[in-house]
């Protein structure tokens, strides 16, 4: 079945750096790929929309600045959390929907990131 | 717009009890429904899905059957194990809206021996 990696698994990066997270459609081309962010215990709050071969979607309040997103073929689209703060410190989830119409989207095992 | 509230967690049951995870939406025009489950430090997993009224979808023991009148899609399983401890997610997505999903806030289930 189609699967979505995500890359890495986690992460510990000091405030002020960047840090760059993969999601890769293994067997299946996606023009599109979803970004999502979950608190401890809380649900998955939409970040943004990544479009290949054109600029990401924002949710609103999501600041375009420090979350990067680029689509760069139909197979990867990556994030990146620039100038990182402890308040950033989330798991990242990304997720691809299926190669067929109607197919449900699918869920790569997430980033957890963690800002010291 | 769109929206999915579940019942609140944690919820906590004896192995081979009855399971029931109330879930509502509310969206405009017919969305699709799913749950999803998040196992410890883990993504999410597909568990089932409907898309239309009446379906009822059904994986490993666990069935929700999508509910126009009632506008709800209740995660229920007839005997639970110690193995189905996870975070049950339900989440909608509306028509022509490429796939994107709106995810309820989560129940935490946690089945002891």
């Amino acid at each position: 079945g189609a699967v979505v990696s995500q890359h890495p698994s986690w992460v510990i990066c000091k405030s002020g750096t960047s840090v760059k997270i993969e999601c890769r459609s293994l067997d299946f081309q996606a023009t599109t790929m979803f970004w999502y962010r979950q608190f401890p215990k809380q649900s998955l709050m939409l970040m943004a929309t990544s479009n290949e071969g054109s600029k990401a979607t924002y949710e609103q309040g999501v600041e375009k600045d420090k979350f990067l997103i680029n689509h760069a073929s139909l197979t990867l689209s990556t994030l990146t959390v620039t100038s990182a703060h402890p308040e950033d410190s989330s798991f990242y989830i990304c997720s691809a929907p299926g190669g067929s119409a109607g197919s449900p989207l699918h869920f790569g095992n997430g980033t957890r990131l963690t800002v010291t | 717009g769109n929206s999915v509230t579940q019942m609140e967690g944690p919820v906590t049951l004896s192995e081979e009890a009855f399971l029931t995870i109330n879930c509502t939406y509310t969206a405009t025009g017919y969305p699709s429904l799913f749950w999803y489950v998040q196992y410890p430090g883990e993504g999410l997993q597909l568990l089932l899905k409907a898309t239309k009224a009446d379906d009822k979808g059904s994986n490993k023991g666990f069935e929700a059957t999508y509910r126009k009148e009632t506008t709800s899609f209740h995660l229920e399983k007839g005997s639970v194990q110690v193995s189905d401890s996870a975070v049950y997610f339900c989440a909608l997505s509306g028509r022509n809206q490429g796939g994107k999903l709106i995810f309820g806030q989560g129940t935490e289930l946690s089945v002891k021996p």
